[in-house]
């Protein structure tokens, strides 16, 4: 099964901050990678999807990048509202493997 | 408005069974590939099983493998999960969350959730 790797497993940045979470596949997924937003005590929300685009009311403060291994998650200038752990995920096919998360966390 | 609402969750011994359901409104739910989502205490998301929309396909992560099953009934709009044999490692919030496109694939709406304890 093809394993997806998160890094880093948790960031603190300062309001403004750029910031880019890393997420790399075992094998090639092409671009079937999905982001997840999970808030402390919530429900996970879907971010971005196809690596890249950004699901409908997602702030454009988040972008998704990347294809076949390598994918990122970037926040253009984080916002205390960011705070949250965020996952990815492959479907190309099941099993959709999650990453472990990142957790982000604001200075 | 989607909404899934999971029940069925609760205080189980280990080696016992336990059915789970997602009620579903607010979307055409027989159109809709649906997939089950867990995450124990303090962990990440784990894919558990993903149903297509007809029924006909069902996928299972390997650590229920063999222990569960995923049905629907489009009748009703209700997604279900049965797990047998339940161990400790099955403790967990299970969330319901409907799929984009094929079973397994992205999920764009999710339900808030049903836990489920494994102990004696």
């Amino acid at each position: 099964d093809i394993q997806m790797t998160q890094s880093p497993s948790s960031l603190s940045a300062s309001v403004g901050d750029r910031v880019t979470v890393t997420c790399r596949a075992s094998q090639d997924i092409s671009n079937y990678l999905a982001w997840y937003q999970q808030k402390p005590g919530k429900v996970p929300k879907l971010l971005i999807y196809g690596a890249s685009t950004l699901q409908t009311g997602v702030p454009s403060r988040f972008s998704g990048s990347g294809s076949g291994t390598d994918f990122t998650l970037t926040i253009s200038s984080l916002q205390p509202d960011d705070v949250a752990t965020y996952y990815c995920q492959k479907y190309n096919g099941p099993p959709s493997t999650f990453g472990q998360g990142t957790k982000v966390e604001v200075k | 408005e989607v909404q899934l609402l999971e029940s069925g969750g609760g205080l189980v011994q280990p080696g016992e069974s336990l059915r789970l359901s997602c009620a579903a409104s607010g979307f055409t739910f027989s159109n809709e590939p649906m997939s089950w989502v867990r995450q124990a205490p303090g962990k990440g998301l784990e894919w558990v099983s993903s149903i297509s929309v007809s029924g006909s396909a069902m996928y299972y992560a390997d650590s229920v493998k063999g222990r569960a099953a995923i049905s629907r009934d489009n009748s009703k709009n209700i997604l279900y999960l049965q797990i047998n044999r339940l161990r400790a490692e099955d403790t967990a919030i299970y969330y319901c969350a409907k799929d984009v496109y094929g079973a397994g694939s992205y999920s764009d709406y999710w339900g808030q959730g049903t836990l489920v304890t494994v102990s004696s």
